[in-house]
Parts: C-alpha cells; sequence; structure tokens
C-alpha cells in the first residue's frame, strides 16, 4: 500500500500564473476528493469524483479552479490566473468504493502540495 | 447548510489523563457520518475514529472513543490516557450524501491539543 501521493510537495509561483497539481490515489480506491487548507484552518471541500465523474463541486470554487480525473485513476487539479488568495495547502483524499450496505468508510489523506502565490 | 462546530481552539491536558474534545454538528440529513482525524505538526491527515448516524454504540478505536450523542448533534472525542504524540490538530467533520450522488466532507477549525509532560 504505496498511499495517497501528490506532486508537486512545494509549488512558488508568480501571481497571474497557471498551475497545475497531480493526485495519485491508493490504486483501488474510486473515489477521490480536494481539498483546501489555508493556516490555522480546517480543510474545506473542493471536489468530489467516483471513477472519472465529478459528481460535487463546492459553490466556493471559483472559474479558475478545474479538476479532472479522466481515466478514473489520477486526478489534476488547475488553477487559472493565480491570485495571492490562493496561497494553500491543497490536500487530496481518496476512498474504496462503500460497502454493499452503504456505510462510508474513511478518506485517506496525501500529503498535499503547499501553493505559494508571489 | 451543515456546519460542524469545535468551540476548542486550544486544549492543555496532562499526559497520561483524559481528554474530551468538544464537536457539535448541525445538519437537517438523516443519514450522515462523522469523523475525527488528527494533523501534526508534519502536516499528514491521519484518521482516527469514524461514527455513522444510524450507529447505535459509540465508536472506539484503541485509545480513542467518539461520545455520540444524536440528539444534541454532538460527537465529542475521547481520549483516553494521553500521549506526548497526541500534541496536535485534531479536527471534526461530518460527510453528507448529496442529490448528485456524490458526497461532500465538511470540517471544523479544529483544536489544537498540548499535552504535558
Amino acid at each position: 500500500d504505496t498511499g495517497v501521493s501528490q506532486d508537486p510537495r512545494h509549488k512558488i509561483t508568480k501571481r497571474g500564473q497557471n498551475v497545475t497539481f497531480r493526485c495519485d490515489p491508493i490504486s483501488e480506491h474510486n473515489r477521490l476528493y480536494w481539498y483546501r487548507q489555508t493556516l490555522g484552518q480546517g480543510p474545506e471541500f473542493l471536489t468530489y469524483f467516483q471513477n472519472e465523474a465529478q459528481l460535487e463541486k463546492s459553490r466556493l470554487l471559483s472559474d479558475r479552479f478545474s479538476a479532472e480525473r479522466p481515466k478514473g485513476s489520477f486526478s489534476t487539479l488547475e488553477i487559472q490566473r493565480t491570485e495571492q488568495g490562493d496561497s494553500a495547502m491543497y490536500l487530496c483524499a481518496s476512498s474504496p468504493p462503500l460497502t454493499t450496505s452503504g456505510r462510508a468508510v474513511t478518506q485517506y489523506f496525501g500529503p498535499g502540495t503547499r501553493l505559494t502565490v508571489l | 447548510a451543515q456546519k460542524i462546530t469545535q468551540t476548542q481552539p486550544g486544549m492543555f491536558v496532562q499526559e497520561k489523563e483524559a481528554v474530551t474534545l468538544d464537536c457539535t454538528y448541525d445538519t437537517s440529513d438523516q443519514s450522515y457520518g462523522l469523523f475525527w482525524y488528527k494533523q501534526p505538526s508534519s502536516g499528514e491527515m491521519i484518521f482516527l475514529i469514524y461514527q455513522g448516524s444510524y450507529d447505535e454504540q459509540n465508536a472506539t478505536e484503541g485509545r480513542y472513543s467518539l461520545n455520540f450523542q444524536k440528539a444534541r448533534k454532538s460527537a465529542n472525542l475521547v481520549i483516553s490516557a494521553s500521549q506526548l504524540g497526541d500534541s496536535a490538530m485534531y479536527f471534526c467533520a461530518m460527510r453528507e450524501a448529496s442529490n448528485t450522488g456524490g458526497f461532500k466532507t465538511i470540517f471544523g477549525a479544529g483544536t489544537r491539543l498540548f499535552v504535558k509532560a
């Protein structure tokens, strides 16, 4: 079990540039989540994928943010025209399929990508 | 709208003693899940314990137990026999299913726990 991996671990960019982050979930996990966490706060939900389908997206997410999971495996999160307020830790998490009873199981988090926008 | 409230920004506990971290939630759904995560200074999010809204018994995982009071909408985390390694940020979270077939998880602001030797 290699866990959830994220790349890069750190990204420094200038305001106005585009950035893309990658998340590789645990191999048998079909559900994937993206979160944003600023210093001293809890993670803020951004979006949810089940296989390749994006089933939930936060209304807080501006049009500058887009996420994909084209083959139902890895996912990418792109931020266009970055702003200083985008500086945060971006966390990815994955979880396995629901049990037959529909019982939710925990999410396994990656180490995160820390974005700094200058 | 769903909401998680953690009213204790910081807590101190003596090593080997028990500590309770408070969490209240607000939802109109009948089916939901409640989670606690630990985030050490290294930044990783570590799952601790889960409670389903239909679970009749309080969840326990080793030194962690969840005091679930559904009518009061509270899901407090109890850590028994605190250890120095328990010093970390603790987040309460709630997951609800959406009408799109997806899931959304909301986290509280967290409680920073300091364990004193």
